[in-house]
């Protein structure tokens, strides 16, 4: 069965400093699908970043990068230069692949930054 | 394209009481998911579409039914609403077998049962 933990129930960062969030996740399936996502307290559900378990260079998406860890089974959430718009819920996801686009979530992680 | 949307916004029902939550899409996705929100718990995967006509079980359907009869519609009913049903709930669709893709989410229905 597939697994995400986030560690970390709420985080703390200063405006324009770089934070991590961490995930790590579980599953026996050679070919899946990490995903993040961001919850702002509206509610809506944004896709930030995805990264493949056979892709060969971490995913970046502007300030967002994914420092993916096969070994470690870790896929941690990097923003550079926070902005106070980067408060919010942030969710790690798992997918498998290969035809099957059931999404796994983890519980989240609260992140704060102050001005 | 107006994406994924779903309604209503809110919802109170009280114990015993039925209704159905509404999504659609027009993007012309195959799958299509409903999940909840709990606090403290992410999303859980409650039922799942890979096309017209063909539904499954995610982690917790107890309690719920889908249909899927058009590309474009996936409602969720609750046949007799539970306080523990209590939650917001979210639509979802993608393309079907996309490996990259992600899925795009609507903005959710948050429901009250008293």
């Amino acid at each position: 069965a597939q697994k995400i933990t986030q560690t970390q129930p709420g985080m703390f960062v200063q405006e324009k400093e770089a934070v991590t969030l961490d995930c790590t996740y579980d599953t026996s399936d050679p070919s899946y699908g990490l995903f993040w996502y961001k919850q702002p307290s509206s509610g809506e559900m944004i896709f930030l970043i995805y990264q493949g378990s056979y892709d060969q260079q971490n995913a970046t998406e502007g300030r967002y990068s994914l420092n993916f860890q096969k070994a470690r089974k870790s896929a941690n959430l990097v923003i550079s230069a926070s902005q106070l718009g980067d408060s919010a819920m942030y969710f790690c996801a798992m997918r498998e692949m290969g035809g099957s686009e059931k999404l796994v979530f983890g519980k989240g992680t609260k992140l704060t930054v102050n001005p | 394209n107006a994406g994924v949307t779903q309604t209503p916004k809110f919802q109170v029902l009280k114990t015993g009481q039925s209704m159905t939550l509404q999504c659609a899409q027009d993007m012309n996705h195959e799958y299509m998911s409903w999940y909840r929100q709990d606090p403290g718990m992410g999303l859980r995967l409650i039922h799942y579409s890979v096309g017209a006509g063909i539904t499954d079980q995610g982690e917790v359907p107890n309690g719920y039914n889908v249909s899927r009869s058009t590309t474009e519609d996936f409602p969720l009913r609750l046949l007799s609403a539970a306080p523990s049903q209590t939650s917001v709930y979210f639509c979802a669709s993608s393309y079907e077998g996309e490996d990259t893709d992600t899925q795009y989410f609507g903005p959710g229905t948050r429901l009250t049962v008293l």
